[in-house]
């Protein structure tokens, strides 16, 4: 992995369901990773950094996961909600700069 | 308290346009950086200044990109000539002190920029 990849590209669940998506990353050089949240007409939300290997953040129904070894995270959203669609991005932090994915485009329909 | 303001949040500029964009960093950031994320893709790293001095404009895209921060808080994102690829959105966000990535950077909504 070169640069940071996320997938799917867009989801669209029912409420009530729980996903996951994935945030690759190249493991050499590991400093931090990032999760925002960016609902449209608004500022990306910070939701979790992470710098350990295993690490594991949870903020209400989502949480994360860390494996810097293989270079990957996982976003879970557990009994989605309208409310949480919005573009999910990661970014891997190095040298104060962050290097973003393209972001997953979830939608929640009621 | 208050976030990262951006202004204008939308700016239409006629190709050969100069454009400037103003980024207003939560109060006592020392770290603010500038993005470009265009259609379809991520944010891409533009600059980062700490306080008034621009340590890295590596991700500027041309020498029509220019950017300051004279007094340490409020940047411009200046571009000149403005071209058609030039339309994206401009994103600034700031931190306490930002030295090795790890440090949570605070976003402000964007300037989405169109250049016709």
């Amino acid at each position: 992995i070169l640069n940071v990849e996320q997938s799917p590209q867009s989801l669209h669940v029912q409420e009530g369901d729980s996903t996951n998506f994935t945030c690759s990353f190249p493991s050499s050089n590991f400093y931090a990773l990032h999760w925002y949240r960016w609902e449209t007409a608004k500022s990306p939300e910070a939701l979790f950094v992470m710098t350990l290997n295993g690490d594991e953040k949870k903020k209400g129904r989502i949480s994360a996961t860390l494996n810097t070894k293989e270079g990957y995270s996982y976003l879970y959203i557990k009994g989605s909600q309208p409310e949480d669609s919005a573009t999910y991005l990661c970014a891997r932090g190095s040298n104060y700069k962050l290097t973003f994915g393209k972001g997953t485009l979830l939608t929640v329909n009621p | 308290g208050a976030g990262v303001s951006q202004s204008p949040r939308y700016k239409v500029a006629k190709r050969g346009q100069d454009v400037a964009l103003r980024c207003d960093p939560i109060s006592g950031h020392v770290s603010l950086f500038w993005y470009q994320q265009a259609l379809g893709q991520g944010p891409e790293f533009l600059t980062y200044f700490q306080n008034e001095a621009q340590l890295d404009k590596s991700g500027l895209p041309s020498d029509r990109f220019f950017a300051e921060r004279p007094e340490g808080s409020v940047s411009t994102l200046k571009i000149q000539r403005t071209q058609q690829e030039d339309s994206a959105v401009y994103l600034c966000a700031s931190s306490f002190l930002t030295t090795s990535g790890g440090e949570t950077q605070y976003f402000g909504p964007g300037t989405r920029l169109l250049v016709l």
